[in-house]
């Protein structure tokens, strides 16, 4: 069965050190990966995604995520955290025969420290 | 424009209340959402609209009833709710998968506590 596993479900950083959360999945074909944020009381923005290609993706805020398919893994990154960055973070998966389902992963919860 | 909108922001309602949320969106996105997240989750789906159809529920209630009257709009009706509805209603929508998923775009969602 596919699923999406976060094995962080708090973290904390200081503003300006630098950020990577994990994301693992179990799927038998390459997903289509996607990280999303989304600030208490808000929707979800879409941060990045990848479908195909270069394995590591670029996405909006300075964020990145790099696909490692020999670990099952798209981890997102930052260089440097700014105190807006707090919220929590949702890695998902949507299967590549077309489907509008995703499956979400639990989130992590970003606390950034001034 | 990835914009997709949601009216209200806000609602709270008895039990015996018949209240609508509504989305819209102007991408040109024919799939529409509808999830529930209760807080410290992630979102859980309920339904999807393809092509103003509905095309999946998730076994929801009957006491929610979603609504499609053209392209760009979505409500979800509710009807005789109970309190363990109380949630995030959050709206969403995205190219339809065809041979593939593609991102979907939501909403900043409708917090509805029932009384």
């Amino acid at each position: 069965a596919q699923s999406v596993t976060q094995p962080d479900i708090h973290i904390t950083v200081s503003e300006g050190a630098s950020l990577e959360l994990r994301c693992n999945y179990s799927y038998g074909a390459t997903p289509y990966l996607f990280w999303y944020v989304q600030s208490p009381g808000q929707g979800l923005q879409l941060l990045l995604k990848y479908f195909s290609g270069d394995t590591l993706v670029q996405g909006i805020k300075g964020f990145e995520a790099e696909f490692k398919r020999s670990q099952s893994s798209f981890n997102l990154r930052k260089p440097s955290v700014h105190w807006s960055d707090a919220a929590e973070y949702f890695c998902a998966v949507g299967a590549t025969s077309g489907t509008y389902k995703y499956i979400f992963g639990t989130g992590t919860r970003l606390k950034v420290l001034a | 424009d990835t914009e997709v909108t949601q009216t209200p922001k806000h609602l709270v309602m008895g039990m015996t209340n018949k209240k609508s949320l509504k989305c819209e969106q102007h991408m040109g996105h024919r799939a529409m959402y509808w999830y529930k997240q209760k807080a410290k989750k992630p979102p859980e789906l309920m339904f999807v609209y393809s092509y103003e159809k509905l095309s999946i529920n998730e076994s929801v209630p009957s006491r929610f009833s979603p609504e499609c009257p053209n392209s760009s709009l979505l409500n979800l009706h509710l009807h005789a709710l109970q309190p363990e509805d109380s949630a995030l209603y959050l709206c969403a929508s995205s190219q339809t998968p065809g041979q593939g998923a593609y991102e979907q775009y939501f909403g900043p969602g409708t917090r509805l506590t029932v009384t």
